[in-house]
């Protein structure tokens, strides 16, 4: 079983739809989790971090934490096409940093 | 806002050659890493740097990989040997603190190995 698994998806959306974007995870030992956006051929931006199950808010982003089911979600909200792009799920639990797949969103006007 | 700065963006050398690749992490961090991802591949992590030495490195980061902090504001990653399976992008990162803190990530180095 993989550390990460995370859908490539790609996943396509309208303007203004909720996305959902998720990941699972098998190592108990993850205990910081963070959601990357990276256009491509560019670097990981950091979106969200988070530490322990519960919700965290930041604009139109919502990241998810549920431990006892080792799943973890971005929510975005009013998506916009500048949204487009891949969005990679990483987790820490030794001090190095475990990456999904990345999954790829495409926001259509 | 502060940022990672990574040099060059892309790098051709080819096959047998060794290569540098540079990076300036943001000024008050401490904890300094290489990662790579092969294109259409997940991000990999390669080695953590911490004090002056390596604290983590994965099997990737075999004898032909080096690190090194030359001075107090670049940090370098150097492959002695290329290989054809070494192209990929090379992602610098660094961080305040160790496990509980952000890591932040350069626009990356595409390697080619001709």
């Amino acid at each position: 079983q993989k550390e990460v698994e995370q859908d490539p998806g790609p996943l396509s959306v309208p303007e203004g739809a909720i996305v959902s974007l998720n990941c699972t995870y098998s190592n108990s030992a993850f205990q910081y989790f963070m959601w990357y956006r990276q256009y491509s051929r560019k670097g990981p931006e950091l979106l969200m971090y988070t530490y322990s199950s519960g919700n965290k808010e930041d604009g139109r982003f919502t990241a998810q934490v549920d431990k006892s089911s080792k799943y973890i979600s971005l929510f975005i909200r009013d998506s916009q096409p500048s949204d487009s792009a891949t969005y990679l799920c990483a987790m820490n639990g030794y001090g190095k940093l475990t990456f999904g797949q990345g999954t790829i969103l495409t926001v259509h006007p | 806002e502060p940022e990672v700065t990574q040099t060059p963006s892309h790098q051709v050398t080819q096959m047998g050659q060794e290569v540098i690749l540079r990076c300036v992490p943001i000024s008050n961090h401490l904890y300094f890493y290489w990662y790579r991802q092969i294109l259409g591949q997940k991000v990999e992590f390669l080695v953590s740097f911490y004090n002056n030495e390596i604290s983590e490195k994965s099997e990737i980061f075999d004898d032909q990989f080096s690190v090194e902090r030359p001075d107090g504001s670049n940090f370098t990653l150097k492959i002695r040997s290329t290989k054809l399976e070494d192209s990929a992008m090379y992602f610098c990162a660094s961080s305040a603190g160790g496990l509980n803190t952000e890591a932040f990530f350069g626009q990356g180095t595409r390697l080619t190995v001709v």
